[in-house]
């Protein structure tokens, strides 16, 4: 099973900053098959990327992914109020999907 | 616009079986190739993908539940559903049901439904 390590686990940013968020898999993740989610409270997550880089449709492009093998990022360049969320990582390279424990994005 | 929603007992005695439906709208369920999945999360914790279906009836489960798990489609329905026996108070969570382009990648979500096993 591949193990998803997210850190860091709560990320305090004011909005206008830019975020990085990393994704490291305990063994390498083929084809890059990585997604990532954003969260909100009470509601479901949401598809942000794919493909390691691929934004999700309507996907605003301060959002981005980048990364292969184990060691994955999401970075956010310029944080709007609607960031501020909670993020997973997830592979769908080997069963089964895993995701991370999720990063915490909160207001500064 | 695809749209999924969950339906089904919140509450589920210990040793139980818990069945969930996500009935999908914004087109026939047939219209799309998508694989259909669950996703669980418990309350203050993180996500577990269950197990996804094709509309041809192909099946992967996460090797932890595959004993217990049973998904299967109705394309007559626009409908896939969930059953989970033996159930614990460790699957007490909320229940998502999702659509994909890809295996377990989930592109669309239902709301989710809370599925609470207690006596």
């Amino acid at each position: 099973e591949i193990v998803l390590t997210q850190s860091p686990g709560t990320l305090s940013l004011s909005p206008g900053e830019r975020a990085t968020l990393s994704c490291r898999a305990s063994q390498s993740v083929s084809s890059n098959y990585l997604a990532w989610y954003q969260q909100k409270p009470g509601q479901a997550p949401r598809l942000l990327i794919y493909g390691a880089s691929t934004r999700a449709t309507a996907l605003p492009d301060r959002f981005s992914g980048s990364g292969s093998g184990t060691d994955f990022t999401l970075s956010i360049s310029r944080l709007e109020p609607e960031d501020f969320a909670v993020y997973y990582c997830q592979q769908y390279a080997s069963s089964p999907y895993t995701f991370g424990q999720g990063t915490k994005l909160e207001i500064k | 616009q695809l749209q999924l929603q969950e339906s089904g007992p919140g509450l589920v005695m210990p040793s139980e079986t818990l069945s969930l439906t996500c009935t999908v709208s914004g087109g026939s369920i047939s219209s799309f190739d998508y694989s259909w999945g669950w996703i669980r999360q418990p309350p203050g914790k993180g996500l577990e993908w269950i197990g996804s279906i094709y509309n041809d009836g192909r099946t992967y489960f996460n090797p932890s539940l595959k004993s217990r798990v049973t998904i299967s489609v109705d394309t007559s329905k626009s409908q896939f559903s969930l059953r989970l026996n033996s159930v614990t108070a460790a699957d007490t969570a909320v229940f998502y049901c999702t659509a994909g382009g890809g295996i377990a990648v989930a592109g669309a979500w239902g709301q989710g439904t809370l599925v609470t096993v207690s006596s």
